[in-house]
């Protein structure tokens, strides 16, 4: 158990479906991360939020939408993917939005599946 | 531009130490060394990080040389479960971090 929590850990769904991924973090940090895992590539950082304010949108699509209603809650909705956007989709958390001494915190990832 | 280099993958016997080396020969002076290790399907984890001198914890050790150059990482009696892609990154600590591709260090029974 890191610290930080996210849901589901799977999920299939169709393009045409609409679901929301999930992230909680309890160790008061106040930057949250999300990140995108694909097969066989490196982490691609796709959104970052510090006090609950988006800093950072790396060019992500619109079908991926976050939501951060508060500094330990972060939300990722998802409508009309792709089967390209299969992936693990990671979510961390840090002291501020640049890491602070001890670096990210990492979820799970909740490896999602579409068909 | 890639500010670190890693190989892509080594093996190391488990109950040996695992000797992971990172060029990084572009680095600023400001800039940290971090280590972070992902196994199978999980989540990145933060390993250990230093700036100009050698630094130890509970998992492992960061040598840094002299010119700052390179760096390795050591993990002093590895177990079957030290298996994980190993990340070395470069970063003023003060920027988003940005994972390469990493070493894939496989110990072996």
């Amino acid at each position: 158990e890191t610290g930080v929590t996210q849901t589901p850990r799977h999920l299939v769904m169709g393009m045409t479906n609409k679901k929301s991924l999930k992230c909680e973090q309890h160790l008061g940090h106040n930057a949250m991360y999300w990140y995108k895992q694909s097969a066989k590539k490196p982490l691609e950082l796709m959104f970052v939020y510090s006090l609950e304010e988006r800093v950072e949108n790396n060019s992500v699509p619109s079908r991926f939408s976050p939501e951060c209603p508060n500094s330990s809650h972060l939300f990722l909705h998802l409508h009309t993917l792709q089967p390209e956007d299969s992936a693990l989709y990671l979510c961390a958390s840090s002291q501020d939005r640049f890491g602070g001494v001890h670096g990210y915190t990492f979820g799970s990832g909740t490896r999602l599946t579409v068909v | 531009d890639a500010k670190t280099t890693q190989p892509p993958s080594m093996d190391c016997a488990e109950g040996r130490a695992a000797n992971l080396p990172c060029n990084h020969s572009t680095i600023s002076g400001n800039e940290y060394v971090y280590w972070y290790r992902q196994i199978h399907s999980q989540g990145p984890q933060y390993i250990i990080h230093g700036l100009k001198n050698n630094e130890t914890n509970e998992m492992a050790s960061l040598i840094i040389t002299e010119d700052r150059k390179s760096s390795t990482l050591i993990l002093p009696h590895a177990t079957l479960r030290d298996t994980a892609v190993y990340y070395c990154i470069v970063n003023f600590g003060n920027e988003k971090l940005t994972f390469g591709t990493g070493t894939r260090l496989t110990i072996i029974p």
